[in-house]
């Protein structure tokens, strides 16, 4: 089955910097997504975005399909930012692989 | 609109107990998840539905897990009998068919066998 690393495991930030997460992906696949679970334990859908770029607020997000990678960019940060970021790909059967995640935390 | 309604949020049991949690979809959505998240083995699709029929079970455990979905609004996911390595968050999700559609996550029922 597929594959799915994310990069980096954690990160601290100050409030106000940027950053970067990264999803590499082991085949092709039909359906990648970004969440946010926040210190509650919800799970938040941000962006479904198989190719190209989408933005939203402070958040932008880009696919690169050929190359089998995701970025998503977080612009200045905030407390609120904190939690795990997953991402989470399918290849045409609805049957979705999250990676391990990445654990943010933004400090203020 | 209403999102994904799962009950309960929190349930204790003690080890052989039945336990059955519950998911309402988003009204209008065909395609429904049960996930289950661990410290050790992260986010696991369990089992999904299509038009409430079942289409891949593959990552559920071991037979003391069933699954139905008696109907597009309703979903259990039961495990009998209990154990305490059963213990994680399940969550169930929806979506609707077709491109561009993504997942949609409830808040997730919190299960703690003891």
């Amino acid at each position: 089955g597929i594959q799915v690393e994310q990069s980096p495991p954690d990160l601290i930030l100050q409030e106000g910097a940027n950053s970067t997460l990264r999803c590499n992906f082991s085949d092709s696949v039909n359906n990648l997504q970004w969440f946010h679970q926040n210190p509650w334990g919800q799970l938040i859908n941000l962006f479904y975005i198989p190719s190209g770029t989408k933005q939203n607020g402070r958040l932008s997000a880009t696919t690169v399909a050929t190359e089998r990678y995701s970025l998503l960019y977080i612009s200045s940060s905030q407390t609120t930012d904190s939690g795990v970021y997953f991402c989470a790909v399918h290849s045409g059967t609805y049957k979705y692989i999250f990676g391990t995640g990445t654990r943010l935390k933004v400090l203020a | 609109d209403a999102g994904v309604i799962q009950s309960p949020r929190h349930e204790v049991t003690e080890m052989g107990q039945e336990v059955t949690l519950r998911c309402k979809p988003i009204s209008g959505h065909d395609y429904l998840f049960w996930y289950r998240q661990t410290m050790m083995r992260g986010l696991e699709l369990l089992i999904y539905f299509n038009n409430n029929v079942p289409i891949d079970d593959s990552g559920m455990p071991e037979d003391r897990f069933s699954a139905k979905m008696p109907n597009a609004s309703f979903s259990t996911l039961k495990i009998q009998p209990s154990e305490p390595r059963d213990s994680a968050v399940y969550f169930c999700a929806s979506s609707i068919s077709g491109t561009h559609q993504p997942q949609h996550f409830g808040d997730g029922t919190r299960l703690s066998i003891l």
